[in-house]
């Protein structure tokens, strides 16, 4: 079975704090997403590579930077947290980005900025 | 982007099948029909998908219409673990090289015992 691991599932933090949220596969795959859910916003897009150093923005990238220096790896960071970044962040892998490709997604990271 | 539209929210008793809509008006002829579902506290999970035919496997099925225009996804007997978000998600090209997936509000089923 996949299995994507994300690094806590609960964090509190500061405002301005740096903040690092870290996801894991241990499938291989090329692609890895992540996402925000928010309550009546559905999941949304902030990053996602394809490729080891290879990165691209989502829909919402403002705030964010992201990281992968290995395949199986992929770290979402806040560079200075505000308290609209408290959230519920999901990690995703996929193995090639093509339109037939499952997801598998980590069991999320709830996020509040104080 | 392709959208999807679903009902914010359905019902259905234990045991009896389940069909849940979603309406694709703008699906291009290359966009697969992914459906997910995302347990209470959990992350996603894939579900089906489907191209023209209909499909099945040991969670579900999923009818398309000839259009694919709409697609319905069918629980054949509802369970109390199958209360969750379920997603209706077409897949489009991100010019990376790769496919994303644009999630939408879902539907919400409950299961009533």
């Amino acid at each position: 079975d996949v299995k994507v691991t994300q690094s806590s599932r609960y964090l509190v933090k500061r405002t301005g704090e740096k903040v690092f949220l870290e996801c894991v596969q241990d499938m291989d795959h090329e692609n890895m997403f992540w996402y925000r859910q928010d309550p009546g916003l559905g999941l949304r897009l902030i990053y996602f590579s394809y490729d080891v150093k290879m990165k691209e923005k989502g829909d919402i990238p403002e705030g964010y930077s992201v990281s992968r220096e290995k395949k199986e790896r992929f770290s979402l960071i806040l560079e200075s947290a505000s308290t609209n970044q408290t959230s519920m962040y999901l990690c995703a892998s996929s193995l090639q980005g093509a339109s037939t490709d499952t997801q598998y997604f980590g069991p999320g990271t709830r996020l509040t900025v104080l | 982007d392709a959208k999807t539209t679903q009902p914010n929210s359905m019902e259905s008793n234990e045991e009896e099948p389940v069909h849940l809509p979603c309406n694709h008006s703008t699906i291009s002829g290359t966009d697969y029909i992914h459906w997910y579902r995302q347990l209470p506290s959990q992350g996603p999970e894939y579900v089906i998908h489907g191209l023209t035919s209909n499909v099945n496997n040991r969670m579900a099925s999923l009818a398309i219409a000839e259009d694919r225009k709409s697609s319905t996804l069918i629980l054949h007997r509802a369970t109390l673990r199958d209360a969750a978000v379920y997603y209706c998600i077409l897949s489009a090209y991100s010019g990376a090289g790769s496919y994303q997936l644009t999630f939408g509000k879902g539907t919400k089923l409950s299961v009533i015992p």
